[in-house]
């Protein structure tokens, strides 16, 4: 079985601040790794995703990720945080060929809130 | 490409009329799923399809609850009777593989009255 916990369902950060959105997973097999965005009253929309290449992704918006199989992590990272940047991000996680085949899970989310 | 179409963007209904929610994949994707939405839960997969086969219902909370998915390029999720608790927003995603990213439809906010 699968599953993501992302720690912190709200953060708030200032304006130009770094933004560090936590996410750990748990996987019987090798996974593949995506971060969401969503904006209000829109649907989810791809960031950024792992799928056992280089374990640092980068992705739209200037967010990136780092694969860390050691700490089952995938924290989502952006340097200089941008007003536009205030949603919702989700981390999900599929096995890599596994039984759920094509399956997500998903995260709780963690709501961003950017400040000026 | 249009992205995933949905319809209708807002469905409001008394307590005990059918609902039926809409989606067309973007042309080409052999998965598609249906996921739902709310405060409570956050985001619950209900249904997926493979090459219009269902693979996994699990998801799916009761028997009110139906989809199909008649061609590749049409899936309906039907809810007979509907009750005040599925009010949600509902989302349709489709995919073109199992390693590929999932797009998502810009849903459909059901509230049942």
């Amino acid at each position: 079985a699968q599953s993501v916990t992302q720690l912190g369902s709200h953060v708030s950060v200032s304006e130009g601040a770094l933004v560090l959105l936590r996410c750990n997973y748990s996987s019987s097999v090798p996974p593949y790794l995506f971060w969401y965005v969503q904006y209000p009253n829109q649907g989810l929309q791809l960031l950024l995703k792992y799928t056992s290449a280089a374990t640092l992704v980068k992705g739209i918006n200037g967010f990136e990720a780092e694969f860390k199989k050691s700490e089952t992590s995938f924290h989502l990272t952006k340097p200089s945080a941008h007003m536009s940047d205030a949603a919702e991000y989700f981390c999900a996680v599929t096995d890599a060929g596994g039984t759920s085949y094509g399956k997500l899970t998903f995260g709780q989310g963690t709501i961003l809130t950017v400040h000026p | 490409d249009a992205g995933v179409i949905q319809s209708p963007r807002h469905e409001v209904t008394e307590m005990g009329q059918e609902v039926t929610l809409r989606c067309k994949p973007i042309s080409g994707h052999d998965y598609l799923f249906w996921y739902r939405q709310t405060m409570m839960r956050g985001l619950e997969l209900l249904i997926y399809f493979n090459n219009n086969v269902p693979i996994d219902d699990s998801g799916m909370p009761e028997d009110r609850f139906s989809a199909k998915m008649p061609n590749a390029s049409f899936s309906t999720l039907k809810i007979q009777p509907s009750e005040p608790r599925d009010s949600a927003v509902y989302f349709c995603a489709s995919s073109g593989g199992s390693e590929d990213e999932q797009y998502f439809g810009p849903g459909t906010r059901l509230t049942v009255t």
